[in-house]
């Protein structure tokens, strides 16, 4: 069975400092990594995608990918306290190009 | 508006009611998700359809019917309400993989 894991947290980290959300993978084929956002009571939102082996950079936020460690990780620089939600990973499913699995997320906050 | 929409955005619902939540999305997406988020269990995909008229089982099938007549509506039925459907149901789109999620609905089943 596929599965994606991160941990739940809560991340406390505070304003301005580095945080780093981590996620592994089980299924060794998987192509495709995207991290969404999700805001309290809102819906998710993707705020990054990779593809490639090694980091990605947007703005604050940096996905490392590391496909041989099946290890995909969010850095996100300078951290404030609209950066408070819960980080969903998720990994396609290579049986189903149109598919992705979730992992269960992890919340962070950012404290003032 | 431009995008995906969900209704209602809150139900309640007693056990063995029959239940449907609406989906409509404006970009002509081919592909439509329904999933459904509980705390310890994050977002489960309960179908999912990559066009009209196609749709396939998820991870959490069980109780729930769907259909896709339109490529822009995706209804999901819960044919007979258990306690257990208690949750926020989202849908998504994508055209690619990346997926656009509704503002999703909350359910509870008394």
């Amino acid at each position: 069975q596929k599965e994606v894991e991160q941990n739940s947290g809560p991340l406390s980290v505070p304003e301005g400092a580095i945080a780093s959300l981590n996620c592994t993978y089980s299924d060794r084929g998987s192509q495709s990594f995207f991290w969404y956002r999700q805001y309290s009571g809102k819906s998710p939102e993707l705020i990054m995608f990779i593809y490639s082996n090694g980091d990605k950079e947007d703005g604050r936020f940096t996905a490392q990918l590391n496909k041989a460690s099946q290890y995909v990780s969010l850095l996100i620089r300078d951290s404030q306290p609209s950066d408070s939600a819960t980080y969903l990973c998720a990994v396609n499913d290579k049986t189903s190009y149109d598919k992705v699995i979730f992992g269960p997320g992890t919340s962070l906050s950012v404290i003032p | 508006d431009a995008g995906i929409t969900q209704s209602p955005r809150y139900k309640i619902t007693e056990t063995g009611r029959q239940v449907t939540l609406m989906c409509h999305q404006t970009w002509s997406h081919s592909y439509m998700f329904w999933y459904r988020q509980d705390l310890g269990h994050g977002l489960r995909l309960i179908y999912y359809s990559a066009a009209a008229d196609i749709t396939d089982k998820g991870e959490v099938p069980d109780g729930y019917v769907v259909s896709r007549s339109k490529t822009e509506n995706f209804p999901l039925t819960l044919e007979s309400a258990t306690r257990s459907q208690t949750s926020v149901y989202f849908c998504a789109s994508s055209e690619t993989e990346t997926q656009y999620f509704g503002p999703g609905t909350r359910l509870l089943v008394l």
